[in-house]
């Protein structure tokens, strides 16, 4: 079955870093991706659309400078959280979205990424 | 935004019994889908239910959808100790396919 590979699964770095998180498709192209963060005990809120090859859409709130998206090519996508700070410490979680023949299109999510920002 | 929104927030039974959780959200779906996730990782994609179903089975699980009521409910079935996890609903979104999570139901079952 398709999968979806995050890395890294987890991450801790001190204030002020940029921390990038990869999300690749590995038997799958996949023109868009999906960005969700969450906290803790808490669900998952989409932060921004990734489409190859063109901006990424971010949801209200969301500070596109803070949190870079590059969708370069059809099977990586990639957030870097930007002088990160303790309040962005949280899981992210990247989805890519796939096709499937004779059903609507399916979503595989990735393993997630702990960020904590000491 | 979120739009589902899930209850009981959370529920500990024991191993044997049935588990149900309900989901409702506010505006018009394509489909509905239930995940699972254990602690710290990803999700599991359980069970999609379009909007033109009514009901659906899935080994364990059994998913109702009521367009009319805008809920859903997730039967487990004779649960287990792995069975202990969150569950969240989702439902598409209108634009790209992205999906808007409940908040989750978190399952405890004891042996």
């Amino acid at each position: 079955g398709a999968v979806v590979s995050q890395h890294p699964s987890r991450v801790i770095c001190k204030s002020g870093t940029s921390v990038k998180i990869e999300c690749r498709s590995l038997d799958f192209q996949a023109t868009t991706m999906f960005w969700y963060r969450q906290f803790p005990k808490q669900s998952l809120m989409l932060m921004a659309t990734s489409n190859e090859g063109s901006k990424a859409t971010y949801e209200q709130g969301v500070e596109k400078d803070k949190f870079l998206i590059n969708h370069a090519s059809l099977t990586l996508s990639t957030l870097t959280v930007t002088s990160a700070h303790p309040e962005d410490s949280s899981f992210y979680i990247c989805s890519a979205k796939r096709f499937v023949a004779g059903t609507n299109e399916k979503l595989f999510f990735g393993s997630g990424t702990q960020l904590s920002v000491l | 935004s979120q739009q589902g929104e899930e209850d009981p927030q959370a529920l500990s039974i024991q191993e044997g019994e049935n588990a149900t959780m309900n989901c409702s959200y506010k505006t018009s779906i394509n489909n509905l889908q239930w995940y699972r996730q254990n602690s710290g990782r990803g999700l599991v994609h359980l069970i999609l239910i379009r909007s033109n179903e009514r009901e659906k089975h899935s080994g364990r699980l059994r998913v109702t959808l009521d367009t009319s009521k805008k809920s859903s409910s997730l039967l487990i079935t004779a649960s287990r100790a792995a069975d202990t996890a969150s569950y969240f609903c989702a439902t598409d979104a209108n634009s790209g396919y992205a999906l808007n999570f409940g908040k989750g139901t978190s399952l405890l079952v004891t042996p």
